[in-house]
């Protein structure tokens, strides 16, 4: 069965930390892995995309890396702000235009 | 910004009334797709049309739902005799065809709620 799983459910840092999330997904067959942001009441916007030859890559102070031999993804949050406070949601391409998306984390940055 | 929007924003119904949501995709986005997004979860989809063809549907779209897809522009997603369990939010998603490793662009849904 294809699945995305994404941990921890939810996480408080204060601002100014960095912070990893983390994805592990079983998808066949496996095209892409994407993170998105959505903040509440808004819909996800796409921060990264990475194929399978793909390890890493950046969009600002978000870092996502891809480990398609374990099939685990991370998103890592660096020098966090207020406005960081969201879900970040794992989503893994199947294939032409299909996607298998996870729960999401809830990410909670104070001041 | 020309991004996908969504129309309403909000809904408010009683059970047992129809209701249709519109989405206006990205004007050069061939692909468009429907999500339904309940409290703490990620996206579930729902169908997805390239052009004007309705080519993908998930189990969870019951007989009450119909989505259409006219010239391959906008779109509606209509519920039939609503029911107090389809209170979610509505997602509509464009992509272009082209490179299927191109993100989804996400409107910000519609939230519907049923008395």
């Amino acid at each position: 069965k294809n699945q995305v799983e994404q941990s921890p459910q939810s996480l408080i840092i204060l601002e100014g930390k960095n912070c990893t999330l983390q994805c592990n997904y079983t998808v066949s067959p496996f095209s892409n892995l994407r993170w998105y942001k959505q903040d509440t009441g808004r819909g996800p916007v796409s921060l990264t995309i990475m194929t399978f030859s793909e390890n890493t890559k950046s969009n600002g102070r978000y870092t996502a890396t891809l480990d398609a031999d374990t099939k685990q993804s991370s998103l890592h949050i660096t020098a966090s702000q207020l406005s960081d406070s969201a879900s970040y949601i794992c989503v893994a391409g199947t294939g032409g235009f299909k996607t298998i998306f996870g729960a999401g984390t809830r990410l909670f940055v104070k001041a | 910004d020309t991004g996908v929007s969504q129309d309403p924003r909000h809904k408010i119904t009683k059970r047992g009334q129809n209701v249709t949501f519109r989405c206006d995709p990205i004007s050069e986005h061939n692909r468009l797709y429907w999500y339904r997004q309940t409290l703490g979860q990620g996206p579930e989809f729902l169908t997805y049309f390239q052009n004007e063809a309705q080519l993908e549907k998930s189990r969870l779209l019951s007989d009450r739902f119909s989505a259409e897809r006219p010239k391959g522009s906008f779109s509606t997603l209509e519920i039939q005799r609503t029911e107090q369990g389809d209170s979610a939010m509505y997602l509509c998603a464009s992509s272009f065809q082209g490179d299927s490793n191109q993100p989804q662009h996400f409107g910000d849904g519609t939230r519907l709620s049923i008395l």
